[in-house]
């Protein structure tokens, strides 16, 4: 089992660009979710799939930020337009169900500058 | 930029000694914990979890205690390596919701 991969490892963009961050759950989880994580703040949740649908999106910051599940193995996380202030590493994590331990990828470094 | 961060505690151990990381948990209705360990440029690694049934669970050099009655989760390593140094993080599943609360963490340094 691969784990839960997530591309790329780093991204450095310009401020004002567009930013999507991929992820791939492990197969067989239905559930997946989204952290963010910054020295000033910890972990983050930002939102919540379950059997791709968005259940709880209340962590995502602002409009800027927004998530998609298209299908059980593929979730993206887009930031448009991004700002320093986005600068962190992001993580997507997966679990079989709730009440079982879920798994992280080695998550997204983004920076912008 | 950001001038304040989180402050983290941190655990300096011996190598070969035996480390006790501490978690205090914050909901009553929690039935589910699990120890996370991240090091350095990773993700957090699943190590060991336990539910709220039990009170105590023993993996590989690792064990897992519960105190219910004061809210409490503690990690026991036995025989601190070098590969053990890095973040522990506790993190509490409340039944009948999707989400895990994480702890602040814990910095573990082991000490040559």
């Amino acid at each position: 089992d691969a784990g839960v991969i997530q591309s790329p490892r780093h991204e450095v963009t310009e401020m004002g660009q567009e930013v999507t961050l991929r992820c791939k759950p492990i197969s067989g989880h239905n559930s997946l979710f989204w952290y963010r994580q910054t020295m000033m703040r910890g972990l983050e949740l930002l939102i919540y799939f379950n059997n791709n649908v968005p259940i709880d999106d209340s962590g995502m910051p602002e409009d800027r930020f927004s998530a998609k599940m298209p299908n059980a193995s593929f979730s993206t996380l887009k930031i448009q337009p991004s700002e320093p202030r986005d600068s962190a590493v992001y993580f997507c994590a997966s679990t079989p169900g709730t009440g079982l331990s879920a798994f992280f990828g080695q998550g997204t470094r983004l920076t912008v500058v | 930029g950001e001038s304040v961060g989180l402050h983290l505690p941190t655990l300096s151990v011996q190598e070969g000694d035996n480390s006790i990381i501490n978690c205090a948990y914050s909901n009553s209705a929690s039935d589910y914990f699990i120890w996370y360990k991240q090091e350095s440029g990773k993700g957090p690694q699943f190590i060991i979890d336990i539910r709220s049934n039990m009170d105590k669970r023993q993996g590989q050099r690792v064990t897992v205690l519960l105190n219910k009655t004061v809210k409490h989760l503690s990690l026991q390593i036995a025989a601190t390596q070098p590969g053990d140094s890095a973040v522990y993080f506790c993190a509490e599943w409340v039944s009948g919701t999707y989400k895990y609360i994480f702890g602040t963490g814990t910095r573990l340094k082991v000490l040559a």
